[in-house]
Formats: C-alpha cells, sequence, structure tokens
C-alpha cells in the first residue's frame, strides 16, 4: 500500500541555521511528491512538487527537495531558516484521482 | 486569481445532527477533493469529484457523502454527527489536465461536535 513516512516528529532550528526535513515513501510506480506547509490555524500551502525530470525541484520561500529513487526519499531543504518559516510540514505522494497520501508531519520550530 | 474558499469557517454542533459544509473551487479547476484532519488520524482523504462524477473514495462510513455541481463548486454532508467527526475538513481543486495534477487547499472548515 501506499505511504509516507515523516521520521521526525518536531524539529527545532536556530535561525539562520540550515534545515532538512526527511520523508521516505512507497509507491510501486513513479510517484509524484509533494511538500506543503500548513501555519497553525490554516489550510495546506503548496512549497513544491515532484513529477519527472530534474531530480532537485525548486520551489516557494527558499525551498528545495531532492528526490532519490534509490533511497525511497523526498527530503526538503532551506540554506537558512527564518522565524516565519515555523508551521508544520506535510509530504505528499499521489495516488489514483487525485488521492494524495500525508506524512504525518513534522513540526518546526525556530529559535532565536 | 481567487484561491480555494469554504464556508463556513467554524461549525459547532451536536451528536446526532447532520453538517453540510460548502467548497468553491479556483475558477477553471473541475476536481474538487476532500480531506479530514485529526491529531489523531492526521490527513485522510474522503473522496473527490470531477465533472460531477464521484471517482474516489476514502475509507469512511457511508455517514460521510459529497456532491459536486455543474459549476464545480462541491458540498460535504455528514449525518449523524459523531464526536470523532470532530476535526478540521480540508477542501482541495485541481485544473486536471492531465489524469494527476497539483491540488491547491482551501483554508477548512473547523467543526467541532459536543
Amino acid at each position: 500500500a501506499q505511504s509516507v513516512t515523516q521520521p521526525d516528529i518536531h524539529i527545532t532550528v536556530s535561525e539562520g541555521a540550515s534545515l532538512e526535513l526527511r520523508c521516505n515513501y512507497s509507491y510501486g510506480a513513479t510517484p509524484y511528491l509533494f511538500w506543503y506547509v500548513q501555519s497553525p490555524g490554516q489550510g495546506l500551502q503548496l512549497l513544491l512538487k515532484y513529477f519527472s525530470g530534474d531530480t532537485l525541484v525548486q520551489g516557494i520561500k527558499g525551498f528545495e527537495a531532492e528526490f532519490k529513487r534509490s533511497q525511497s526519499s523526498f527530503n526538503l531543504r532551506k540554506p537558512s531558516v527564518h522565524w516565519s518559516d515555523a508551521a508544520e510540514y506535510f509530504c505528499a505522494v499521489l495516488t489514483g484521482f487525485q488521492k494524495l497520501v500525508f506524512g504525518t508531519g513534522t513540526r518546526l520550530l525556530v529559535s532565536p | 486569481k481567487a484561491g480555494v474558499t469554504q464556508t463556513p469557517r467554524y461549525l459547532i454542533k451536536t451528536r446526532g445532527q447532520q453538517v453540510t459544509l460548502s467548497c468553491s473551487p479556483i475558477s477553471g479547476h473541475r476536481s474538487v477533493s476532500w480531506y479530514q484532519q485529526t491529531p489523531g488520524q492526521g490527513l485522510q482523504f474522503l473522496f473527490e469529484y470531477f465533472s460531477e462524477t464521484q471517482r474516489n473514495k476514502g475509507n469512511f462510513p457511508g455517514r460521510f457523502s459529497g456532491r459536486q455541481f455543474s459549476n464545480s463548486r462541491s458540498e460535504m454532508n455528514v449525518s449523524t454527527l459523531e464526536l470523532g467527526d470532530s476535526a478540521l475538513y480540508l477542501c482541495a481543486s485541481s485544473l486536471v489536465l492531465a489524469e494527476k495534477d497539483t491540488q491547491y487547499f482551501g483554508p477548512g472548515t473547523r467543526l467541532t461536535v459536543l
């Protein structure tokens, strides 16, 4: 069955430091992968997506992610975190007919 | 272009009642998907509609239903509410030029069942 694993429930990063959020997926076919961000009380905002082609994808707000088929991973990175990046981050894989399967999310805390 | 809108934003109901939530997709988007978000179960897919037809359904009881209108607006209904139905209900729309496409989410409807 399709699944997404985000092994880190919480991560704390100092402002200005680099960030990497981990995501592993299980999907039989070519995966279509997404990262979304959710601020408290808000909906989900798309950060970036991978459909095919270049395995390093750029997104909004300075985020990027790298697709590694051999490791079944799609980790999210940012070189320098800002306090406004504090939020919950969700990795997802798209299955049939627009069904997204989400990971459990990683809550990012940014310390001054 | 306006984003996905959901109404109402907040709802309080009591057990046994029913509720209807509304979602207006981004203009031109023809697919609408619904998700339930709870602290315990996370984000779970409810169903997806395209051109007024339900194409996909998640693992939820029959108390959860939905429909889509000819203008692509969608509603979901939950009958005989239970305490466990308290959740954030998110709607997402997509263009669906091809089989798979990016989903854009609305702000959600926060349902509290007392």
